[in-house]
């Protein structure tokens, strides 16, 4: 069964330093996510990507994180200057279409000390 | 605000016993609406899904979830829980409005008392 892949598991980094987790969408999927979750809280939505440029973002998502499909297959998370808020689980995820079923990952861990 | 709704933050079951997970949401129109499952240290996996049709949904695991226009809720049910269900479960909608961006609520952890 296709899945969603996401590396590396888990990243341990210093605060300030930049971060890229990356995540290989099922195929045929055309829409692409990145959530959050960070220890004990909900699941929170960072970006959607669709056509190669960000569809929607939330109020997380600032000039410090940027969202990139490098190439046909991986879809990357860069986070250039980490803080101790960064720390979260990462989710990628990715759907078919509008409104479809959102496969998710099995997320990355970060944590920046 | 537009927001989805889970009241119970913690609920504890007996093995063999039924479950209903609350979930409500405020949208305009009605939303499309999921039901995932976060067992510890991984990631969401759907249990169910409501798009239109049929009110009451059939998932894997044996859940079911029913759709109630009235009540703006999505109520997550099974009826003998087994040990293995115990995880987060987190209602899910993606509003009309935006079509391509799922919201999740702040879920619900499941615990099975032997």
């Amino acid at each position: 069964e296709p899945e969603v892949t996401q590396t590396p598991s888990h990243q341990v980094t210093q605060m300030g330093q930049e971060v890229i987790l990356r995540c290989v969408p099922i195929s045929n999927h055309l829409y692409f996510y990145w959530y959050r979750q960070i220890l004990g809280q909900k699941v929170e939505f960072l970006v959607s990507f669709y056509n190669n440029e960000i569809s929607e973002k939330s109020e997380i998502f600032d000039d410090q994180f940027s969202v990139e499909r490098p190439d046909g297959s991986n879809f990357t998370l860069k986070i250039r200057s980490t803080k101790l808020e960064d720390s979260a689980m990462y989710f990628c995820a990715s759907s078919e279409g509008v409104g479809g079923e959102l496969f998710f990952g099995e997320g990355s861990r970060l944590t920046v000390l | 605000a537009q927001s989805v709704t889970q009241p119970d933050i913690h609920i504890t079951v007996s093995e063999g016993a039924s479950l209903e997970l609350r979930c409500n949401y405020s949208y305009g129109a009605t939303p499309y609406l999921f039901w995932y499952v976060q067992s510890p240290g991984q990631g969401l996996q759907l249990l169910l899904k409501y798009f239109s049709g049929d009110t009451l949904v059939q998932g894997i695991k044996g859940f079911e979830a029913e759709f109630k226009r009235s009540q703006s809720s999505f109520n997550l049910r099974k009826p003998s829980v087994h040990w293995s269900d115990a995880a987060e479960y987190f209602c899910a909608v993606v509003p009309y409005s935006s079509a391509s961006t799922i919201i999740f609520g702040s879920g619900t952890r499941l615990s099975i008392r032997p």
